[in-house]
């Protein structure tokens, strides 16, 4: 069973340009979760998605971020207008719905986002 | 609202030794779970080891154990036989319900 996938690895973007990254969680997994990690911090909540529906999105800023989990395909975190101060690691996790293991997140390898 | 510290930010070991690495916690909830993850420079997030608030038990993983004081709101973690490829960033996590949320981490250094 594969793990969470993330690509990119690493996104180099100039200030203005949008990023895209994707996650495809672990299989049978329809609980998906986005966090970032700023240097020397620990990871901070993002949005909590499930598929097609967005459960909770409080930790997500308000403008210039979006996050989509469709029916088919993996979960994308969009920025649009890259700035210097989104440059960060950028980890996704996922979860089952049910089972022992439904209170336990899996990550992906993260994608290190770097704003030029 | 909920909140991890972790008040080491770094800390080191003599290869062979035993340290534990400290994280308490704020919550209001009853049931939650507590998590240790360990962060090696390859930066992948890696599950070290888990408590449910509910268990009374201490777990422990191998080398690996935690001291879960409820009340005390203290959740440590204790590595036994330290090893040169424990070295790495430690964060301390709570869990109720959704979200997971992270200390700042303790940066743990092996000593040869």
């Amino acid at each position: 069973n594969a793990g969470v996938m993330q690509n990119p690895r690493h996104l180099v973007r100039r200030r203005g340009q949008e990023a895209r990254l994707r996650c495809s969680p672990m299989k049978g997994h329809s609980h998906v979760y986005w966090y970032r990690q700023l240097p020397e911090e620990g990871l901070k909540f993002m949005v909590y998605l499930q598929k097609e529906n967005i459960i909770d999105e409080s930790g997500m800023p308000k403008e210039r971020f979006s996050a989509e989990f469709p029916k088919e395909g993996p979960s994308i975190l969009r920025i649009q207008q890259v700035v210097r101060g989104d440059s960060a690691a950028y980890f996704c996790a996922s979860s089952p719905r049910r089972g022992p293991d439904s209170y336990e997140q899996y990550f992906g390898p993260g994608t290190r986002l770097t704003v030029t | 609202a909920q909140t991890v510290t972790q008040s080491q930010p770094e800390m080191s070991v003599q290869e062979a030794e035993t340290v534990t690495l400290s994280c308490t916690y704020d919550t209001s909830e009853s049931d939650y779970y507590l998590f240790w993850y360990k962060q090696p420079p390859s930066r992948q997030m890696i599950l070290v080891i888990r408590q449910e608030a509910y268990k009374q038990q201490n777990a422990t993983e191998n080398r690996f154990s935690v001291n879960f004081q409820k009340a005390a709101k203290s959740f440590s973690l204790k590595i036994s036989d330290s090893q040169l490829g424990d070295a790495a960033m430690y964060f301390c996590a709570y869990r109720s319900a959704g979200q997971i949320i992270f200390g700042k981490g303790t940066r743990l250094h092996i000593l040869p």
